[in-house]
């Protein structure tokens, strides 16, 4: 079993659609939780930390549910510049990243 | 601007031949990472570092080296370079959440 597993995807929505992935991750000591963004053939970048409370950050939420071990981002009123694969990340020591979700969003 | 660097950006090399791709940072952090990854495929960690003078390997098994002499100097070494080398090398730093470099997309002909 992968330590990181997230939805297959991919997504494809159109413009102004809210979009939902989850991530699970197995190993209950993870100590914190991150929301990466990939364009096409470009390094990742940080999108948000995710914190028990859930944090928001204009369009984007992320919740953690350490009981369930999932994490999720919520991205309302998807716009074109969306389109990315999208990546939760869990620090157990070190980093581990799920595959990824490919997002579309089309006009 | 970028505060993690990676060169070259792009590398052709032929079989046989040794490598070395660098990777520099200068935000001071102790922990440093290579990852592999094939395009639309997940990041694979293959060497990861605390600190001067600690090196560790990863999850993914890799036929290259590094070291780390100075805090912000983390170079990954292949003595032997072959197609299966073929991929993106992507370097890493962060105590916290990362922050990576551009990457170096190498091709092994």
């Amino acid at each position: 079993r992968k330590e990181v597993e997230q939805d297959p995807g991919p997504f494809n929505v159109p413009e102004g659609a809210t979009v939902a992935f989850n991530c699970t991750y197995s190993n209950s000591a993870s100590q914190s939780f991150f929301w990466y963004r990939q364009d096409c053939r470009k390094e990742p970048k940080l999108l948000m930390s995710v914190y028990s409370s859930g944090n928001e950050d204009g369009r984007f939420t992320a919740q953690l549910n350490r009981a369930s071990q999932y994490i999720s981002l919520l991205i309302r009123d998807s716009k074109l510049s969306d389109s990315a694969t999208y990546l939760c990340a869990v620090n157990t020591g070190d980093m581990r990243f799920g595959a990824g979700t490919r997002l579309t969003v089309k006009p | 601007e970028a505060d993690i660097y990676q060169t070259p950006r792009y590398l052709v090399i032929g079989t046989g031949k040794k490598i070395t791709l660098e990777c520099s940072q200068t935000m001071g952090h102790d922990k440093m990472y290579w990852y592999q990854q094939d395009p639309g495929m997940e990041l694979h960690l293959i060497h990861y570092s605390y600190g001067v003078n600690s090196t560790e390997k990863g999850d993914l098994s890799s036929e290259s080296t590094v070291s780390r002499i100075r805090t912000e100097h983390f170079p990954l070494t292949l003595e032997s370079a072959r197609p299966s080398h073929t991929s993106q090398y992507l370097c890493a730093s962060g105590n916290y959440g990362y922050t990576f470099g551009s990457g170096t997309r190498l091709t092994v002909v």
